[in-house]
């Protein structure tokens, strides 16, 4: 089946420092999502990504929908101590169907 | 508007016992969804309703998992007999009907999740 390649497994940075995480996939994907986990809670949609080459901020956060459409990456800048959580990539190939996770990404930032 | 809930938050059975978990989608969602995490691993689907139609339940691992949504309303997971490997945290889904409003309209919000772990 398919599968994504979410890199890196984990990050430990300081607070302030910018953060990159990226998803491959060897198919095609039509709308890549990312979406954050706390501790305790379910995934919550940080953005929506729709379209080939889009790029969409939300806040400190920015993502990419790759231009092959296989890949996606996420940026976060300036980190600060709420940004602590595990980070998941997803894609979907058609509109109401099942979403394929990445791995995750778990992100510590010490202050 | 409340989220999705799910009950219960953790559950912890022996193999071979039985363990019922629910979700109570957003009001109004036709679409809900179910997917597992197991320790590590992604999250992987397990099925989608459509009100209270299967859509899709290629994602079911075996015959031990029965999924319900009597009434297209809430669901129930339930797991008969219970393994080692069924252990992880069960996430429930919910997203509207597609319409014409935009495709950001019919994303997936996540409940909480279910822990069981099986002893």
């Amino acid at each position: 089946g398919q599968q994504l390649n979410q890199s890196p497994q984990s990050m430990f940075i300081q607070e302030g420092e910018d953060v990159s995480m990226n998803c491959t996939s060897s198919s095609i994907f039509n709308t890549w999502l990312w979406y954050k986990q706390d501790p305790g809670e379910g995934p919550v949609l940080l953005i929506a990504l729709y379209k080939a080459g889009e790029l969409t901020s939300n806040g400190r956060l920015t993502a990419q929908f790759g231009i092959t459409r296989k890949d996606s990456f996420l940026n976060i800048s300036a980190s600060i101590p709420s940004d602590v959580g595990i980070y998941f990539c997803a894609g979907r190939d058609q509109a109401g169907t099942a979403l394929i996770f990445g791995k995750g990404t778990t992100l510590s930032v010490s202050s | 508007e409340a989220g999705v809930t799910q009950f219960p938050s953790h559950s912890v059975i022996e193999k071979g016992q039985t363990v019922t978990l629910r979700c109570d989608p957003i009001s109004g969602h036709d679409n809900l969804y179910w997917y597992r995490r197991v320790m590590g691993k992604e999250i992987k689907f397990l099925l989608h309703f459509v009100k209270e139609s299967k859509q899709d339940e290629s994602g079911m691992p075996n015959n031990r998992f029965l999924a319900e949504r009597t009434g297209g309303t809430y669901s129930t997971l339930k797991v008969q007999p219970a393994e080692l490997e069924d252990s992880g945290v069960y996430f429930c889904a919910s997203s509207q009907a597609i319409g014409l409003a935009g495709p950001h309209t019919y994303e997936q919000y996540f409940g909480p999740g279910t822990r069981l772990t099986v002893t």
